[in-house]
C-alpha cells in the first residue's frame, strides 16, 4: 500500500523559506487520479489544509496562505515538495503530507515532520 | 470559506459507552465529509469518508451520519483504543476545511 515520508530541516530562521518534500513508496505517484496535499497542525492545535497538486503540475492552494506558498512535483523521484516563503513562528507546526482527489478525503497521510521557526 | 463547528469540545466518557460528536457546516456540503482519529503523537487516521462510508479496517462500532449542513460520527461502544482527538473534514468546496476537533477523555 501507499505510503508517504516527510523530510527536511527541523529548524528554519524567521524570514527565510521552510522547504519540505514528501516521498510517496508502495505507488507510482502518477498512477489514478490523485492529488497530493501538504497539511499542517500547530501544536495542541487544529487542522490547516496548505495546498495541493496534481502530477500535471496543476496545483491548488488555501487562499490564506497562497502568496507564500509553493507546491512542486518530481514524478521521476515519487515526490513532491512544500516551499513556505518568510516564516515566522506562527509557521512552527507539524507539516503532513497526504494524498487526495477531486472531492476526496485525504488518506494515508505521512507521519508528520515538526518545523520551528526561531533563530 | 465553509467554516465547521465540532461539539462538543471535550466528551468524558468511560469504556464501554456510547459517544456521538457532531459537525455542523456553515453552509451545504453535500456528503462530502470525513471523520479522522488523531492520538498524541501520530497523524490523523481516516474513519469515515462520505458523511457515511467506512475506511477500510474501521470497526463497524464506528459509523457516520448526516448531510448537508449536520453530521454526526456515533462511537457504539468505546474501547480503551479509541479515546483520542476526532476532527471533522469537509472536501466538497476549496479550500479544504477542518473542525476545531473534539477530545473524547476517560472519564
Amino acid at each position: 500500500q501507499v505510503q508517504l515520508q516527510e523530510s527536511g530541516p527541523g529548524l528554519v530562521k524567521p524570514s527565510q523559506t521552510l522547504s519540505l518534500t514528501c516521498t510517496v513508496s508502495g505507488g507510482s505517484i502518477s498512477s489514478g487520479s490523485y492529488y497530493w496535499s501538504w497539511i499542517r497542525q500547530p501544536a495542541g492545535k487544529g487542522l490547516e489544509w496548505i495546498g495541493r497538486i496534481y502530477t500535471s503540475g496543476s496545483t491548488n492552494y488555501n487562499p490564506s496562505l497562497k502568496s507564500r506558498v509553493t507546491i512542486s512535483v518530481d514524478t521521476s523521484k515519487n515526490q513532491f515538495s512544500l516551499k513556505l516563503s518568510s516564516v515566522t513562528a506562527a509557521d512552527t507546526a507539524v507539516y503532513y503530507c497526504t494524498r487526495d482527489g477531486y472531492l476526496r478525503w485525504f488518506d494515508p497521510w505521512g507521519q508528520g515532520t515538526l518545523v520551528t521557526v526561531s533563530s | 470559506e465553509i467554516v465547521l463547528t465540532q461539539s462538543p469540545g471535550t466528551l468524558s466518557l468511560s469504556p464501554g459507552e456510547r459517544a456521538t460528536l457532531s459537525c455542523r457546516a456553515s453552509q451545504s456540503v453535500s456528503s462530502y465529509l470525513a471523520w479522522y482519529q488523531q492520538k498524541p503523537g501520530q497523524a490523523p487516521r481516516l474513519l469515515i469518508y462520505g458523511a457515511s462510508s467506512r475506511a477500510t479496517g474501521i470497526p463497524d462500532r464506528f459509523s457516520g451520519s448526516g448531510s448537508g449542513t449536520d453530521f454526526t460520527l456515533t462511537i457504539s461502544g468505546l474501547e480503551p483504543e479509541d479515546f483520542a482527538v476526532y476532527y471533522c473534514h469537509q472536501y466538497g468546496s476549496s479550500p479544504d476545511t477542518f473542525g476545531g476537533g473534539t477530545k473524547v477523555e476517560i472519564k
